[in-house]
């Protein structure tokens, strides 16, 4: 069972170049999650989505933008990154989007833009 | 904006000794708390859940919770070196079911 499933692992990234992250859970999770991780800061949610066909925004959304076009994956796009995207992403799922439902986190994508 | 505090640490408790972790909580309406340990360079694990006020055990772990002071325990009995990570706290509101998290505390078990 691989739970959720983040690639790439890492990557560096020129300035300016399109960027997508890939996420897919395999437990047929309702809610899905990007958040990045930054070193003083702590994990700050970027978008999320309750259910397929729905998405909305986080706290930090700007430059970010995601797509929810089936159950298993919740793509995270960068149309044009920049130096200050430099972080480490995180996405998670949940069962559904209630206040008692608990966040399984994939491995994470570490991501340098230059 | 809802806020949550935790002490960066690090916090450093020998073997075998209670660590004591705290968290506070700015949103009154706030329903439900989570406790996740972070290893260096892994991602966020969920240890313990608690939803209503007193105290919830698992194994060494005890989550405290008092909504009346907006505060959120996690005590490690046996302190144990693996237990060495960063835990992160995180609340929901009412209104919306996003976690806010802590930017963690960092805990030290020296052997």
């Amino acid at each position: 069972i691989a739970g959720i499933t983040q690639a790439p692992t890492s990557q560096i990234l020129a300035a300016g170049r399109r960027m997508t992250l890939r996420c897919t859970q395999d437990m047929r999770h309702n809610a899905m999650y990007w958040y990045r991780q930054d070193l003083g800061l702590g994990l700050r949610l970027i978008h999320y989505s309750n259910t397929a066909g729905t998405t909305g925004k986080g706290e930090v959304p700007d430059g970010y933008s995601v797509s929810r076009a089936n159950t298993d994956d919740f793509p995270l796009t960068l149309a044009s990154a920049v130096p200050s995207q430099t972080s480490v992403y995180f996405c998670a799922s949940s069962e559904n989007s209630g206040a008692k439902n608990i966040q399984y986190f994939g491995a994470g994508t570490r991501l340098s833009v230059l | 904006q809802k806020e949550v505090e935790q002490n960066s640490g690090p916090l450093s408790v020998p073997e075998g000794a209670i660590a004591s972790l705290n968290c506070t909580y700015s949103d009154r309406v706030s329903q439900s708390f989570f406790w996740y340990r972070q290893y260096s360079g892994k991602s966020p694990e969920l240890i313990m859940s608690i939803y209503s006020n007193g105290d919830k055990e698992d194994g060494r772990f005890t989550a405290q919770l008092n909504k009346a002071s907006q505060y959120v325990s996690l005590l490690i009995r046996d302190s144990q070196p693996s237990d060495s990570a960063t835990y992160l706290c995180a609340v929901t509101g009412a209104g919306s079911y996003q976690l806010t998290f802590g930017k963690g505390t960092k805990l030290s078990v020296i052997p």
